[in-house]
């Protein structure tokens, strides 16, 4: 069966620079979230997406952003990097709004 | 604010042993509960998922409770094996079902 596809699986990136995640839901899933897990912690929602429109948002800093797009796929941009945002970075989907969430294996992102 | 906790953070066992993680949570208005599998470094593995109007749900090896009146939930494994070591994580749905909120986690260590 189909599942959740993000890309990178592994990003390095300096400090200041900006990156951009991708995410792929899985067909039919209409459904987006996005969370961080830092070293050590549990994760953390940042943003969720329904039908391409921003449905809730959590502690995601200023200096990120998301969209989905019109085929579902989702993208977290990140500018002027900050050696805290070191982290794995999990999309999710589900086939509605409060169904399953289902989750990809994650982008390590790595700030230097 | 929704807050999760999951005691123990961290247990070993001999193998064969049956064993209960706990899962508390502050408030009971929740959607589901979904508990998840997370190996080191790797991504979220969804083990069960408990929708607010069960009280249990079982997979193989695993049972899992849900008692939204009092904000608990367990996991129950059977004849616990060596493979089942791993982090494992309780997070609820929020009341409208687009985000999760994680516990902390329980670190299961189990021997050969």
């Amino acid at each position: 069966a189909a599942g959740v596809i993000q890309s990178p699986r592994h990003l390095i990136k300096e400090k200041r620079e900006t990156a951009t995640l991708k995410c792929y839901p899985i067909p039919r899933h209409d459904t987006v979230y996005w969370y961080q897990q830092g070293p050590g912690q549990d994760p953390q929602f940042l943003i969720s997406f329904y039908e391409k429109m921003q449905s809730d948002k959590g502690s995601i800093p200023d200096r990120f952003s998301a969209q989905q797009f019109s085929d579902y796929h989702s993208e977290l941009n990140m500018s002027s990097l900050e050696l805290g945002d070191s982290a794995l970075y999990f999309c999710a989907s589900s086939l509605r709004q409060g169904d399953e969430q289902y989750f990809g294996p994650g982008t390590r992102l790595t700030v230097t | 604010k929704q807050e999760v906790t999951q005691i123990p953070a961290a247990l070993s066992v001999p193998e064969g042993e049956n064993l209960v993680l706990n899962c508390s949570f502050t408030d009971s208005a929740i959607y589901n509960l979904q508990w998840f599998r997370q190996d080191p470094g790797k991504g979220l593995t969804s083990l069960l998922l408990i929708q607010s109007s069960q009280r249990e749900q079982t997979s193989g090896r695993l049972n899992a409770s849900l008692d939204k009146s009092s904000g608990r939930s367990t996991l129950y494994i059977a004849a616990s094996q060596p493979g089942d070591s791993a982090t494992y994580l309780c997070a609820v749905y929020n009341n409208a079902g687009n985000m999760l909120t994680f516990g902390g986690g329980t670190r299961l260590m189990v021997k050969p």
